[in-house]
C-alpha cells in the first residue's frame, strides 16, 4: 500500500496561475482533508470531505477549490494563485471522522512558491 | 472559534533531558491526538485520548488528558537524537465531522 500520495512534490507558479494539486489514497478512507503549513502556524484545515461527491469548508478556504469525484482522490484547485499562497500542502485522510477517534494519515506534502 | 494553543514554540535540550510540550484549548474537546513531523517530514499520529484524566504511555514518551478535557501534555524522558521533530497536539469538539485543530507545534532540538 502507498498510503497517501501527493503530486507535484514542489511547484513554482507566478501570480494569477493557476493550477490543481492531486491527492490519493489507497486505504479505502472516507474522509480527506487538505491543509496548509506556514512557519510557526501549525497546520490550517483548508477543505475536507466526508465522502465520495461531498467537499466543505475549513479554517481558511478562500482562494481555493476541491473536488472528490472519486472516493480515492481528492483535489485541490487554485484558481489565481497569490504570493500569500506560498506555503506546503499536506493532504490527509481517515477512515472515519472524529466522534469514532480515527487518526489521520498524511501524505509527504506539496511545496508550492507563487512568485 | 476554537482555538489550541501549545507551548513552548521551540525547546532545546541536551540529549538525556526530559521534555514536555503543553497544550490548552480555549474549549472542551472530545478527544485529543498527537501527531510528531520529522524535519522535512509529515505529521505522523503518535495517540489519541479521548477519557477525562487519562494518561497513555509509549516507551519514554508519556500522553496526558487533563480532568476538564480543555488541556493534555506529550512528557518525554530521557531525550534521545531521535526524538528531533515538531511535536503538534490536535484538538476536536465532537461535532465536528473528523476535524482536528491543530496546535502551532513545539519543535524540540537534542544535542548530542
Amino acid at each position: 500500500n502507498a498510503g497517501v500520495t501527493q503530486t507535484p512534490k514542489f511547484r513554482v507558479l507566478k501570480t494569477g496561475q493557476s493550477m490543481t494539486l492531486l491527492c490519493a489514497q489507497d486505504m479505502n478512507h472516507e474522509y480527506m482533508y487538505w491543509y496548509r503549513q506556514d512557519p510557526g502556524m501549525g497546520l490550517r484545515l483548508i477543505h475536507y470531505s466526508v465522502g465520495e461527491g461531498t467537499t466543505a469548508k475549513g479554517e481558511v478556504p478562500d482562494g481555493y477549490n476541491v473536488s472528490r469525484l472519486k472516493k480515492q482522490n481528492f483535489l485541490l484547485g487554485l484558481e489565481s494563485a497569490a504570493p500569500s499562497q506560498t506555503s506546503v500542502y499536506f493532504c490527509a485522510s481517515s477512515y472515519g471522522g472524529l466522534a469514532g477517534g480515527f487518526e489521520q494519515f498524511f501524505g509527504p506534502g506539496t511545496r508550492l512558491t507563487v512568485l | 472559534g476554537q482555538q489550541v494553543m501549545q507551548i513552548p514554540q521551540y525547546q532545546h535540550v541536551q540529549e538525556g533531558e526530559d521534555f514536555t510540550t503543553y497544550c490548552n484549548s480555549s474549549t472542551t474537546l472530545s478527544n485529543i491526538q498527537w501527531y510528531k513531523q520529522r524535519p522535512g517530514g509529515h505529521p505522523v499520529f503518535l495517540i489519541q485520548l479521548v477519557k477525562s484524566g487519562e494518561v497513555k504511555k509509549q516507551k519514554r514518551l508519556t500522553f496526558q488528558f487533563g480532568e476538564a478535557k480543555k488541556n493534555s501534555s506529550l512528557h518525554i524522558t530521557a531525550t534521545q537524537t531521535t526524538d528531533v521533530g515538531t511535536y503538534f497536539c490536535a484538538g476536536g469538539n465532537g461535532g465536528s465531522q473528523g476535524n482536528l485543530i491543530f496546535g502551532k507545534g513545539t519543535k524540540l532540538s537534542v544535542k548530542p
